[in-house]
């Protein structure tokens, strides 16, 4: 099946800094990724849709300066948690769905394995 | 809009035992459904998926689930569990045309015990 990496897959940073998290589809193109938030011990909420070429789609109650994508490439996209304070420390994924439209796998998501944000 | 509610928030299952993680969605256009997995500081895989025809469907690990429209459930179920079963689970939905993210279930923290 296809393959979706992140990187870095932890990191622990200062308040009051950015950080920048990666999203590769490695053997697909992905016009569209979705970012996810995961708390401890709880669900997936989805943050926002990251689409290439155009801007991205946040959903209610996510601060679009806060939480900057880029979709640079087919392949890529980006999430940079800038100004990062403690309540940020959450478990980020991202997902990409495979196949082309009318395709049974059109609606299949492939998801990275995760990164772990913690903020001092 | 979708809502699903997974109704236990863990369930406790001695090994080789069967098991069945509840799943129930709310819906006003018909969806695609979808059962993952998590283990611990992981992403999610994809046990099975629900898009149309048998409403029983088979998925990886011994897994299955059965899609009752009337009831508007998708129960997963596995006659005989193993300890490296113990994971997150998750139900999800997401609509056949449109935009494609997924919406998750609360999960359902399943404890394999020996």
């Amino acid at each position: 099946g296809a393959v979706v990496s992140q990187h870095p897959s932890r990191v622990i940073c200062k308040s009051g800094t950015s950080v920048k998290i990666e999203c590769r589809s490695l053997d697909f193109q992905a016009t569209t990724m979705f970012w996810y938030r995961q708390f401890p011990k709880q669900s997936l909420m989805l943050m926002a849709t990251s689409n290439e070429g155009s801007k991205a789609t946040y959903e209610q109650g996510v601060e679009k300066d806060k939480f900057l994508i880029n979709h640079a490439s087919l392949t890529l996209s980006t999430l940079t948690v800038t100004s990062a304070h403690p309540e940020d420390s959450s478990f980020y994924i991202c997902s990409a769905p495979s196949g082309l439209a009318g395709h049974s796998s059109y609606n299949e998501q492939f998801f990275g394995p995760g990164t772990r944000l913690t903020v001092l | 809009a979708q809502s699903v509610t997974q109704l236990d928030s863990q369930v406790p299952v001695f090994e080789e035992a069967p098991v069945e993680l509840r799943c129930n969605y709310s819906s006003s256009v018909s969806v695609y459904l979808f059962w993952y997995v998590q283990y611990p500081n992981q992403g999610l895989q994809l046990l099975l998926k629900y898009l149309s025809g048998s409403t029983l469907v088979k998925g990886i690990n011994g897994f299955e689930a059965e899609f009752n429209k009337s009831q508007t459930s998708f129960h997963l179920r596995k006659p005989s569990v193993h300890i490296s079963d113990t994971a997150e689970y998750f139900c999800a939905v997401t609509p056949p045309k449109g935009r494609r993210a997924l919406t998750f279930g609360s999960g359902t923290r399943l404890q394999v015990q020996p």
